[in-house]
């Protein structure tokens, strides 16, 4: 079974905090990607990566930058936390030659005070 | 733009009854449809494709979907939902010429089911 992990299943940080999410996967997928989950509003992509070091904004990057230094690993940081990025995060992974199905992690629900 | 559309946002059913969750995209090109479920407190898992072929899909749990491309809908149906569907079910779209990996997203319905 492919298996996302998410670092943290709840968070609390103070408006101004950096924040870091974590996210790994382990069936050496090429793509990862994260996403911010909103009552009444779906998912919507935030930044994806298809490789190592590569990365694509998706459609509310603001606020938010990635890293991707390992394969395995896709992490998501809030430079400046703020009480607009409450929100529940959710991590996926997908294998390139299945380019088009996603695994998603557990979600990480974050509360910024 | 492309879109997704879930125009029923709460459907509450008795256990039993017959399940249509609506699913319209906006898009002119070829797409591959997906439904995603979520479980109360788990994560979001796939339900079934479609990619080409038979337009009617079958998926885990008695769930299959319908794509008629020129209404562009991809309806989910259960003919007996049961208590354990209680969940939120997204449609999710992407563009197969797009040249990403982007998934587009409904804004999900949640069904409960009365037991």
């Amino acid at each position: 079974d492919v298996k996302v992990t998410q670092s943290s299943r709840y968070l609390v940080k103070r408006t101004g905090e950096k924040v870091f999410l974590e996210c790994v996967q382990d069936m050496d997928h090429e793509n990862m990607f994260w996403y911010r989950q909103d009552p009444g509003l779906g998912l919507r992509l935030i930044y994806f990566s298809y490789d190592v070091k590569m990365k694509e904004k998706g459609d509310i990057p603001e606020g938010y930058s990635v890293s991707r230094e390992k394969k395995e690993r896709f992490s998501l940081i809030l430079e400046s936390a703020s009480t607009n990025q409450t929100s529940m995060y959710l991590c996926a992974s997908s294998p390139v030659w299945s380019r088009y199905e996603q695994y998603f992690g557990p979600g990480t629900r974050l509360t910024v005070t | 733009a492309q879109s997704v559309s879930q125009h029923n946002h709460h459907v509450i059913l008795s256990e039993a009854a017959s399940l249509e969750l609506g699913c319209n995209y906006s898009y002119g090109g070829t797409v591959n449809l997906f439904w995603y479920v979520q479980y109360p407190g788990q994560h979001l898992q796939l339900l079934l494709k479609y990619f080409s072929g038979d337009p009617l899909v079958k998926g885990i749990k008695g769930f299959e979907a319908e794509f008629i491309k020129s209404k562009f809908s991809f309806n989910l149906r259960k003919p007996s939902v049961q208590w354990s569907d209680t969940a939120e079910y997204f449609c999710a779209v992407t563009p197969t010429t797009s040249g990403t990996y982007k998934y587009i997203f409904g804004t999900g319905t949640r069904l409960k089911v009365l037991a």
